[in-house]
């Protein structure tokens, strides 16, 4: 099983919301990314973790919140965004940080 | 920045005719990666060479690697209207953690 998979696949909430992305890998795989990519643009590398820990954390503002409960899953925890945190969230997972890493499909996601 | 920078940043042929795209980036890399990305969904690893490479294939694709120059090109042959996409390559610049991409390349393919 080579997919990552994520739900759910459209988000729109208001900026008083929380909510959760939640991605799932059955790869093995030791290390999970969150991203954010805008229209036209490169995906931009959120979180980080390798072996469940959080191990980089690129600066995002506290309104996201990661978590890994375990090897296989990936949450993002969403709360009180702004209409500029518009954008496509994505998941993936490689074997080890410079490995090919595997893409879910993403959560498009609507604040306003 | 580390960040890789694609050229052209958008390129539109016909069906059959070859795509060639070209990442170039700044510091040492270890290996470099390219990613087809279609319309708003996620990204599809294609092929990866490393520092110690210079050419690859995969099916229709051929990957150079010059680290000389610091350049990379993603060579698409006999292309189809399936091949459009957003093309990224990914470096693993010694220093960072994790993969850096680049700006992207968009490829119309015409039928």
């Amino acid at each position: 099983d080579t997919e990552v998979t994520q739900t759910p696949k459209h988000l729109v909430m208001g900026m008083t919301n929380k909510k959760s992305l939640k991605c799932e890998q059955h790869m093995g795989h030791r290390a999970m990314y969150w991203y954010k990519q805008k229209a036209k643009k490169p995906p931009e590398l959120m979180f980080v973790y390798s072996y469940e820990k959080l191990s980089i954390n690129e600066s995002v503002p506290s309104r996201f919140s990661p978590e890994c409960p375990n090897s296989s899953l990936l949450n993002l925890h969403l709360h009180a965004l702004q209409p500029e945190d518009s954008a496509l969230y994505l998941c993936a997972s490689s074997q080890d940080h410079f490995d090919e890493q595997y893409f879910g499909p993403g959560t498009r996601l609507t604040v306003t | 920045s580390q960040q890789g920078e694609e050229d052209p940043q958008a390129l539109s042929i016909q069906e059959g005719e070859n795509a060639t795209m070209n990442c170039s980036y700044k510091t040492s890399i270890n290996n470099l990666q390219w990613y087809r990305q279609n319309s708003g969904r996620g990204l599809v690893h294609l092929i990866l060479i490393r520092s110690n490479e210079r050419e690859k294939h995969s099916g229709r694709l051929r990957v150079t690697l010059d680290t000389s120059k610091k350049s990379s090109s993603l060579l698409i042959t006999a292309s189809r209207a399936a091949d459009t996409a957003s093309y990224f390559c990914a470096t693993d610049a010694r220093g960072y953690s994790t993969l850096t991409f680049g700006k992207g390349t968009m490829l119309l393919v015409s039928p």
